[in-house]
């Protein structure tokens, strides 16, 4: 079955770092999101991605964020001068499309401290 | 108003119970729904989608009602495996999955 793949599995990065957290998605996939979930609460949208340009944000998505699909399979999310409170697992999904649902990585953990 | 409202739970069933959660949403121009699956620190994985007709898989048959804007999930005879964050999950017209805060369920022997 085909998979989200999410490198690394956990960073653990420095307040003000900046971290770059990759994924590939699914290969005949054509949208590509990110989403956090901070421990023990929701799973939050970040962003949707779409014919090599964000179709939304949130605002969560400050200007500290930013993604990228570079060579047309990784899918990267980098966020600038990482914050404590951005610790949290990040989840990379892509699919078809709304009717067919969408798959999920295993997601990357990240702890600033 | 949140998008997606779910009752957090957490249900705590015997096996073999039959347990109904029910996630409501805001936008009446959703389009789809899906009802998901976490276990603990893990990636949600996709359990099923939710048609107007209502579908069934297995043990699990989920319903929507857009009149009423709400979509449920049956879990009939659980199994302890079953033991899991369930997600509800609604897609909008620009493709934007809103995410219920999800319904704890505890599946005791």
């Amino acid at each position: 079955e085909p998979e989200v793949t999410q490198t690394p599995s956990h960073q653990v990065t420095q307040m003000g770092q900046e971290v770059i957290l990759r994924c590939v998605p699914i290969s005949n996939h054509l949208y590509f999101y990110w989403y956090r979930q901070i421990l023990g609460q929701k799973v939050e949208f970040l962003v949707s991605f779409y014919n090599n340009e964000i179709s939304e944000k949130s605002e969560i998505f400050d200007d500290q964020f930013s993604v990228e699909r570079p060579d047309g399979s990784n899918f990267t999310l980098k966020i600038r001068s990482t914050k404590l409170e951005d610790s949290a697992m990040y989840f990379c999904a892509s699919g078809g499309g709304s009717s067919y649902g969408y798959t999920f990585g295993s997601g990357t953990r990240l702890t600033v401290v | 108003r949140k998008e997606v409202e779910q009752d957090p739970g957490p249900f705590n069933v015997p096996e073999g119970a039959t347990v109904a959660f029910n996630c409501t949403y805001s936008n009446s121009a959703s389009q789809s729904f899906f009802w998901y699956r976490q276990d603990c620190r893990k990636e949600p994985k996709l359990l099923m989608s939710v048609y107007s007709s209502g579908n069934e898989d297995g043990r699990f048959t989920a319903q929507l009602n857009r009149a009423s804007q709400y979509i449920s999930l049956l879990i009939r005879d659980s199994k302890l495996s079953d033991s899991a964050t369930y997600l509800c999950v609604v897609v909008d017209n620009f493709n934007k999955f809103y995410f219920g805060s999800g319904t704890k369920l505890n599946v005791k022997p």
